[in-house]
């Protein structure tokens, strides 16, 4: 099945400053969704795209999807300390949408 | 509130208890699913039920047995665990066919002593 890779596992940036994580396949991607994981919660779905090149923004997040379909991006414009958790991203494949979820990057913000 | 709701929060089992999870979602979804998400390894999907039939089964061990009544509920029946069972356990329901994603529940987190 399709499988989406998400890399480096962690990292920390002092609040204020941008952040930019990628998801990437090396197949052709029908949609990619982005998750977050609080530290102790659960993952809450945040976006889906489905086009190819589709940006969308929720506030200081923007998202993006790739010309080729193969990657995706989440931005964070001046990150917060509630910006704090793991975000994963996944695919939906399949006619039982079967969601499979990437490894997840667990950002952490100094204050 | 998520609109999933797992029961219980918390569970401590032996290897020779028998237990099972509960999950019920109040959003009118046709799909609900069971992920193990553990410390080092990503959400792993272990069920899929469709309409209240079960469509995946990802290679699970039998002392993991799912049921679905119908499509607001989903059991996970455990018996003669592992310590290496011990996990977050999460709930998720979706609309097949809608443009949004999977709603998680809280999770139950499984200790096997």
């Amino acid at each position: 099945g399709q499988q989406v890779m998400q890399i480096p596992q962690y990292q920390h940036v002092q609040e204020g400053e941008d952040f930019t994580t990628y998801c990437n396949s090396s197949t052709t991607l029908s949609n990619i969704q982005w998750y977050k994981q609080r530290p102790g919660g659960h993952p809450v779905f945040l976006i889906q795209l489905v086009k190819s090149g589709e940006v969308k923004k929720q506030k200081r997040l923007t998202f993006q999807f790739g010309e080729a379909k193969k990657n995706s991006s989440l931005h964070i414009t001046a990150t917060q300390t509630t910006d704090v958790g793991t975000y994963f991203c996944a695919v939906l494949t399949g006619a039982n949408s079967k969601l499979t979820f990437g490894k997840g990057i667990t950002l952490s913000v100094r204050p | 509130e998520t609109g999933v709701t797992q029961t219980p929060r918390h569970l401590v089992m032996g290897m020779t208890n028998k237990k099972s999870l509960k999950c019920e979602q109040h959003l009118g979804h046709n799909a609900m699913y069971w992920y193990k998400q553990s410390a080092k390894k990503p959400l792993e999907l272990m069920f899929v039920y469709s309409l209240e039939e079960r469509v995946e089964n990802n290679s699970v061990p039998s002392r993991f047995s799912p049921e679905c009544p119908n499509s607001s509920h989903l059991f996970l029946h455990l018996h003669t665990l592992q310590p290496e069972d011990s996990a977050l356990y999460l709930c998720a329901s979706s609309q097949e066919g809608a443009n949004y994603g999977y709603t998680f529940g809280s999770g139950t987190r499984l200790t096997v002593v």
